[in-house]
């Protein structure tokens, strides 16, 4: 397809075990990004990667939390021991590159996790 | 840091009329960009519209038009003649060179359009 996607679309796991959210970005992008949305809320910034640059993971908001970016395409975001408040929508952005005018990023449809 | 502040957590008009949707942002970059984006009840963000920091001009697009002063460090949305289609949820987002382009996102509008 031609635009960004995401599997699973819905993941319904117990407290405690691991599950990965995958993310193909558009062909070409160079630049990946991850972010989480409570029900209602804005979107937070996970991590982002650019290319063969060190990703920036500021966002991640603990340890239990990581992600990778293989051949600098597809990005898998691992969530180890869920807990209940990691239960939201994981959206996967992607962008042509982070210069001049190529930033504007194009959205997946999203992950709905929930942790029980 | 940067910050974005949308302070209006829904907004509910009637159709054709028209609404601004305020976006306020913190930064201590000179070079930056602004970004809103739409997130219909499908729940897939659509990109709107990109400013970067040195170009002020206000743009219009049909029944949209941004405002961007660097003088109040805004970026406020105009729905003219709003549409129930119109109804969504709206961001608005910054994004610094300084900070390798992370991009972080306003709280959101809601914007409710009623027939």
């Amino acid at each position: 397809g031609a635009g960004v996607s995401q599997s699973p679309s819905n993941k319904v796991t117990e407290k405690g075990k691991d599950v990965e959210l995958r993310c193909d970005p558009i062909s070409g992008h160079t630049a990946l990004y991850w972010y989480r949305q409570s029900l209602g809320q804005g979107l937070e910034f996970l991590i982002y990667f650019q290319g063969n640059s060190a990703p920036d993971k500021s966002g991640l908001p603990s340890d239990r939390f990581s992600a990778e970016r293989t051949g600098g395409s597809v990005s898998t975001l691992t969530i180890q021991r869920t807990q209940q408040e990691d239960s939201a929508v994981y959206l996967c952005a992607s962008s042509i590159g982070t210069s001049g005018r190529s930033n504007e990023q194009f959205f997946g449809p999203g992950t709905r996790l929930t942790v029980l | 840091a940067q910050k974005v502040t949308q302070a209006q957590t829904e907004i509910s008009v009637v159709e054709k009329e028209d609404v601004t949707l305020d976006c306020v942002y913190e930064t201590r970059d000179t070079t930056y960009y602004l970004f809103w984006y739409k997130q219909p009840p499908s729940g897939e963000l659509v990109f709107l519209i990109r400013r970067n920091s040195f170009d002020e001009q206000n743009e219009i697009s049909g029944r949209y038009s941004w405002n961007f002063q660097k003088s109040t460090s805004s970026f406020n949305f105009t729905i003219t003649a709003s549409q129930v289609v119109d109804s969504a949820v709206y961001f608005c987002a910054l994004s610094e060179v300084s900070a390798g382009f992370k991009t972080i996102f306003g709280a959101g509008t809601r914007l409710f359009v009623k027939a």
